[in-house]
């Protein structure tokens, strides 16, 4: 089983719509859970973290993390086109500091259409 | 304006050869890492560095080379050794207690035919 599984899609929606993107885990040390949004033949950028188990909104983004059920949860608000973008999720055990490792699922390409 | 820098877009070496791929960042980040990505593979880990002079394997550092001789360059070098160098290859930078919050670099895509 990999440490974090990542539905890869894609997912195509119409503009407007509420998306949900998600990601398992097996590791029950994780405790830092990341969003990073990649737009195509682009570096990935931060979008939000969670520490621990909780929600955490910002803006049209809200991100859930589950611990019992080792499930992590990024939701967007009336999409638009300019959120078509491969969504990664990532996570860690702590924040940084010596031998710190980020693991990444592999993606959900998002398209919203217009 | 602060960031990293990677240089060139795109590269295009001969099977045999070794390519040096170059990342720069001015964001005074301690850590810097060096990631691979693969169509349907996700991000994984080549070499990290926490601390000038000092670097890490990461889970697929086999037929790669690093140095960290200036906080701010990380350069990654394929050699030949490498099996399968075709790929997408991203430098990221952070602060050293805030890991989770990594500043990527725009890519350096390595075509080795």
């Amino acid at each position: 089983q990999k440490e974090v599984e990542q539905d890869p899609g894609p997912l195509s929606v119409p503009e407007g719509a509420i998306v949900s993107l998600n990601c398992t885990y097996s590791n029950s040390a994780f405790q830092y859970f990341m969003w990073y949004r990649q737009y195509s033949r682009k570096g990935p950028e931060l979008l939000m973290y969670t520490y621990s188990s909780g929600n955490k909104e910002d803006g049209r983004f809200t991100a859930q993390v589950d611990k019992s059920s080792k499930y992590i949860s990024l939701f967007i608000r009336d999409s638009q086109p300019s959120d078509s973008a491969t969504y990664l999720c990532a996570m860690s055990r702590n924040s940084g500091g010596s031998n710190y490792k980020l693991t990444f699922g592999k993606g959900t390409l998002l398209t919203v259409n217009p | 304006d602060g960031g990293i820098t990677q240089s060139p877009k795109y590269l295009f070496r001969k099977e045999g050869q070794n390519v040096t791929l170059s990342c720069e960042q001015n964001l005074n980040h301690d850590a810097m890492y060096w990631y691979r990505q693969d169509p349907g593979q996700g991000l994984r880990l080549i070499y990290y560095s926490q601390i000038v002079n000092d670097f890490q394997k990461g889970d697929i550092a086999e037929g790669y080379s690093v140095s960290r001789e200036k906080k701010e360059s990380f350069p990654l070098t394929v050699t030949s050794a490498q099996k399968n160098p075709t790929a997408f290859y991203l430098c990221a930078s952070s602060k050293r207690q805030v890991s989770y919050e990594q500043y990527f670099g725009p890519g350096t895509r390595l075509t080795v035919t």
